[in-house]
This record gives C-alpha cells, structure tokens and sequence, in this order.
C-alpha cells in the first residue's frame, strides 16, 4: 500500500513569488494534515482539510491557503513568499473521522521550501 | 487544553548506553499517546502508541515507552542505543474521540560513537 506521497521534494523559490505543495494522501484516508517544520521551531500546525472541507487552521497568516480535491489529495499554497517561509512542509493523513479514530497521523517525507 | 511537553530539547549518549526521553502532557480527559521519530531530512514514523490495555508499549527498533496516567507522563527508553538511533524524537497525544494529534517540541537524540 502507498504511503503518504508529496511532490515536489525540493523547490526553491525567491521572495515575493508564489509555492504551492501537493499531498496525495493514503488510500481510505480522507483527511490531510499539513505541518510547517522550520529550523529550531518543531512542528507548528498548518490546515487540517476533511471530506473537501477546511476544518482547522493554526495560527498562520492568509498567506497560507489550500484545498483539499474530491480524490482527498491537497494542495498547500503560499503566496507572498518571505525568507522565514523556508522549512520542510510535512503532510499527513489518516481516516475520516466518523470512524474509530485514534488521531494517529501518517506522514509523507515533506516538501523543502527555499525561499532566497 | 491539551498540551504536551519535552522537557529536553537535546539528549547526547554514548553508544550503547540506555537513554530516556521525557514526555509529559495535560489533559482532563482519556488520551492516546504516540511517540514519532524523524530522521535526518526524512518526515515522521510511528515508533509506538499506546491506546489502550497494558501500560508498557514496545515499539520498532527495540524502543518501549511506559504510560504513567498518575504522573501524566509516557516516557520513552531504550535499554541499548545505537549510532542509528541518532534522529529527533517527538511524542504525541490526542484525546479520546478527537480528531486532533498534539506535538510536543521535539527531542534532538545523538548517539556518540
């Protein structure tokens, strides 16, 4: 079974432009996760989407947005780049949650955002 | 509300040597607790979790942590480490019937040749 898969590995970007990151979650997975890990700061919670639906945002500006498409895979879009959005951008999913959910997150191997 | 705490940002041990890396949380209600390691440039694996049942948890790679609901704590051990084990350690917990997972800060483990 496929795991958690993100896309691209790397991306490098200047200030001012746009990123956008891709999360194809597991299959039977219907919610994705998106975390920001940036040097020295752990992981701080991004967007939490369900069943197309944003359910939860941490405390990040409208910079950060994203979308969750009808196969459950997400886009992570970050507009306005500054030099501080560098960091590995990790996804995860796990099952929707009107089923027996432990909070168990399942983790892709992240995106790392440059920004110059 | 929930919240977890690591209380050692960096744990340096020789190899072969035991290690314990702390986790305590806060919460008024049932929690699950789960420990992740995360390699070099890699993203999260469960090492273990505990849901349920007997306190002791054996995890992958010989790792087992112990949950303590009287001292709020799940603490994670290892008896032997290896240069391998050399990665942060992050622990975990979501409450009961919740859909939310809350991290603590991370846990730098290096083990010394």
């Amino acid at each position: 079974e496929a795991g958690v898969t993100q896309s691209p590995t790397h991306l490098i970007k200047t200030r001012g432009q746009q990123a956008t990151l891709r999360c194809s979650p597991i299959s039977g997975h219907t919610s994705v996760y998106w975390y920001q890990q940036a040097l020295g700061l752990g992981l701080q919670f991004l967007l939490w989407y369900d069943e197309g639906e944003e359910r939860n945002r941490g405390n990040f500006p409208p910079r950060f947005s994203g979308r969750q498409f009808p196969n459950y895979s997400s886009e992570l879009n970050v507009n306005a780049l500054e030099l501080e959005d560098s960091a590995l951008y990790l996804c995860a999913s796990n099952v929707r949650r009107e089923k027996a959910n432990t909070g168990e997150l399942f983790f892709g191997e992240g995106s790392r955002l440059t920004v110059l | 509300a929930q919240s977890v705490t690591q209380l050692d940002s960096q744990v340096p041990v020789f190899e072969e040597a035991p290690v314990e890396l702390r986790c305590n949380y806060s919460s008024s209600v049932s929690v699950y607790l789960f420990w992740y390691v995360q390699y070099p440039n890699q993203g999260l694996q469960l090492l273990l979790k505990y849901l349920s049942g007997s306190t002791l948890v054996k995890g992958i790679n010989g790792f087992e942590a112990e949950f303590n609901k009287s001292q709020t704590s799940f603490h994670l051990r290892k008896p032997s480490v290896h240069i391998s084990d050399t990665a942060e350690y992050f622990c975990a917990v979501s409450e009961v019937g919740a859909n939310n997972l809350f991290f603590g800060t991370g846990t730098r483990l290096t083990v010394i040749p």
